[in-house]
């Protein structure tokens, strides 16, 4: 069973700050996403990962993938208000049999930026 | 270009009635995903629908049940409803089974009483 796990759960952070949020997963898999949840909204989202050391990045966030250490890494630099949101990531297994890409969550890191 | 919709937005519902949540996928996605989110958890995927036919399911009671249609839109239908079914619904939509991304509806929170 394909596990997901993020840490921290809850961050808190002074702007201007740098800070990572970690990502580890139980098994092999072949694609990573970043998504952004505001409180009560649907999932936005921010990186696709897809290859061992793959690199992205947007503004302040930067996302990273290690598929042999199965981490992945989203770094943010300098961070703002507008940044406090919860940052979830996801991992795609294939679903015996049927083919199907469904994505497991890790529970989230609530992210709170303080002036 | 549409994006994913999902109607109602908010339900009220007690123990034991059934439910019915509604989702149009983005135009040129045939693929539909439901997930349901907790309160202070990530989403779960529950099934996946791919040209009219479930695709995969993950960890859910056959009491939750679904549906696409020709037009590619999907329903989740619930049936005896329980307290632990209080959570924020989400669709997703892609193309084809193993689409790259899935685009996620704004979600419909279902509250049981």
């Amino acid at each position: 069973e394909l596990k997901v796990e993020q840490n921290p759960l809850f961050l808190s952070m002074q702007e201007g700050k740098n800070y990572t949020i970690y990502c580890n997963y139980s098994t092999t898999s072949d694609r990573l996403y970043w998504y952004r949840q505001d409180p009560g909204k649907s999932l936005e989202s921010l990186f696709v990962l897809l290859s061992n050391g793959a690199v992205k990045q947007e503004g302040r966030l930067m996302a990273s993938l290690d598929t042999k250490a199965r981490l992945s890494t989203l770094h943010i630099t300098a961070a703002v208000h507008d940044l406090s949101a919860t940052y979830f990531c996801a991992v795609t297994s294939a679903y015996s049999g049927a083919g199907s890409y469904q994505l497991t969550f890790g529970k989230g890191t609530k992210l709170s930026v303080i002036p | 270009e549409t994006g994913v919709t999902q109607s109602p937005t908010h339900l009220i519902k007690t123990r034991g009635q059934q439910v019915t949540l509604r989702c149009s996928s983005q135009s040129g996605h045939n693929t539909v995903s439901w997930y349901q989110q907790a309160l202070g958890q990530g989403p779960q995927f529950i099934f996946q629908y791919y040209r009219e036919e479930e695709n995969g399911r993950g960890n859910f009671p056959p009491r939750f049940s679904g549906l696409q249609f020709p037009n590619y839109s999907s329903e989740l239908n619930v049936n005896a409803l329980e307290l632990d079914d209080s959570a924020l619904y989400l669709c997703a939509s892609s193309f084809g089974r193993g689409g790259l991304e899935q685009f996620f509806g704004p979600g419909t929170r279902l509250t049981v009483l």
